[in-house]
């Protein structure tokens, strides 16, 4: 069951600022917004996570909305290297919250 | 690099093999995850290990597949008679317990059954 709406694509000219939205409507009150990336052929990536309040850290900020049924990660000076899919996803704290449920992301082309 | 390896990177087996796969995790990591990503789709859990034990299998782990992690340190990914279904991406990822919400993923293991 999908927890979290994301587009399937966004372009972002290299050096702008890449908001990625995404949808999590149904959350509850104890789980958390997770973002990973996975850059091609590669791994997934942990970026960044929150509960209520805006994070940021040297990758990214992540924004949410009051009511938190929605998100937006922000990457402040896309670089060619930032193509790539990211992945938002909602977890409970503790308990499964090692069940990283991955959607099918929005794929990142950061434009030179 | 993520500290995490894995072995093959590229498996090629005809349909009816057994294969292995190897996962390397971080050392203090004691928390170990396999995942398999089919083309177009995110990675989907497959199970999941804190230190030797293995605590949970998803659905989508048939009893063909079979996991270890001897002694808590690296893993082994077994497929008995691969079917051309398996043919997918397998990730391997760590974490420390009570942070598993950061997980380090290899660059995983591509099977290809034919």
């Amino acid at each position: 069951d999908a927890k979290t709406t994301q587009p399937p694509s966004m372009d972002c000219a290299e050096g702008r600022a890449a908001n990625l939205p995404c949808n999590h409507s149904t959350i509850s009150g104890n789980e958390y917004v997770y973002w990973y990336r996975q850059i091609h052929s590669q791994g997934p990536q942990y970026i960044i996570h929150g509960l209520k309040n805006n994070e940021t850290n040297e990758m990214a900020s992540l924004i949410i909305t009051e009511d938190r049924k929605s998100s937006t990660l922000i990457l402040p000076h896309a670089t060619l290297r930032d193509t790539a899919v990211y992945y938002c996803i909602v977890s409970a704290s503790g308990g499964s919250n090692y069940k990283l449920t991955f959607g099918k992301g929005t794929l990142l082309t950061v434009n030179p | 690099d993520t500290g995490v390896s894995q072995d093959p990177r590229h498996k090629i087996t005809k349909r009816g093999q057994n294969v292995t796969f190897r996962c390397d995790p971080i050392s203090e990591h004691n928390r170990l995850y396999w995942y398999r990503q089919t083309l177009g789709q995110g990675p989907e859990f497959l199970t999941y290990f804190q230190n030797e034990a293995q605590l949970e299998k998803s659905r989508l782990l048939s009893d063909r597949f079979s996991a270890e992690r001897p002694k808590g340190s690296f893993s082994t990914l077994e497929i008995q008679r691969t079917e051309q279904g398996d043919s997918a991406m397998y990730l391997c990822a760590s974490s420390l317990r009570g942070m598993d919400y950061e997980q380090y993923f290899g660059p995983g293991t591509r099977l290809t059954v034919t």
